[in-house]
């Protein structure tokens, strides 16, 4: 158990509708990460958070947007979905606002299927 | 951010050593590099990271060479349940950023 949980694990919707995914950060790390994986493709890297500010912004959509709030937690909302958005959404946190050293601990993922 | 290498795959015998390679020859030097495994689609498991000096941990070893620009994860003693994706992921002050990797399949 990295200490990462990440809500729901399964979430099946149609396309058009919007989502949200919820991560809570392992106690006392300030920064957090998502990432998607779709089938055959690896991890991409979507967007970082640090102590409720964005740090960092990947390959993330415009349709895509994330926030982290006062206790940390941190949500990634996924509008107008489209089939192709269907992939395993992975939620990281790690102690500092860089890793410069120090280790991001993964969840367990939110498998999304968009139908 | 460094660009990596890893072959796509390798095998390896249960109890023999797994010697993951991976190049990085645009990494910064102020950047570590990071070992990450991925079993099935499970969320992707820390291994070990380092700066130049080789680092040894409970999981495995880790060899930078000199001029940083290849590094070799370790595994002393495979066993079945090390069957993953295996990446190795540059980073400094940026996010890490993930390649394909090496899918290790350790055989009984």
């Amino acid at each position: 158990d990295s200490g990462v949980t990440q809500t729901p694990k399964h979430l099946i919707t149609a396309t058009g509708q919007r989502v949200t995914l919820r991560c809570s950060p392992r106690s006392g790390d300030l920064s957090v990460y998502w990432y998607q994986q779709s089938l055959d493709q690896g991890l991409q890297f979507l967007i970082h958070y640090y102590n409720g500010e964005e740090r960092a912004k990947g390959n993330i959509l415009e349709r895509f947007s994330a926030q982290q709030f006062p206790d940390l937690h941190s949500e990634l909302n996924l509008s107008s979905l489209e089939l192709g958005d269907s992939a395993l959404y992975f939620c990281a946190s790690s102690e500092h606002g860089t890793p410069d050293g120090t280790e991001a601990f993964f969840g367990q993922g939110t498998r999304l299927t968009v139908v | 951010d460094a660009k990596t290498t890893q072959p796509p795959s390798m095998d390896c015998a249960e109890g023999r050593a797994a010697n993951l390679p991976c190049n990085h020859s645009t990494i910064s030097g102020n950047e570590y590099v990071y070992w990450y495994r991925q079993i099935h689609s499970q969320g992707p498991q820390y291994i070990i990271h380092g700066l130049k000096n080789n680092e040894t941990n409970e999981m495995a070893s880790l060899i930078i060479t000199e001029d940083r620009k290849s590094s070799t994860l370790i595994l002393p003693h495979a066993t079945l349940r090390d069957t993953a994706v295996y990446y190795c992921a540059p980073s400094g002050n940026t996010p890490l950023v993930f390649g394909k990797g090496t899918r290790l399949s350790v055989i009984a």
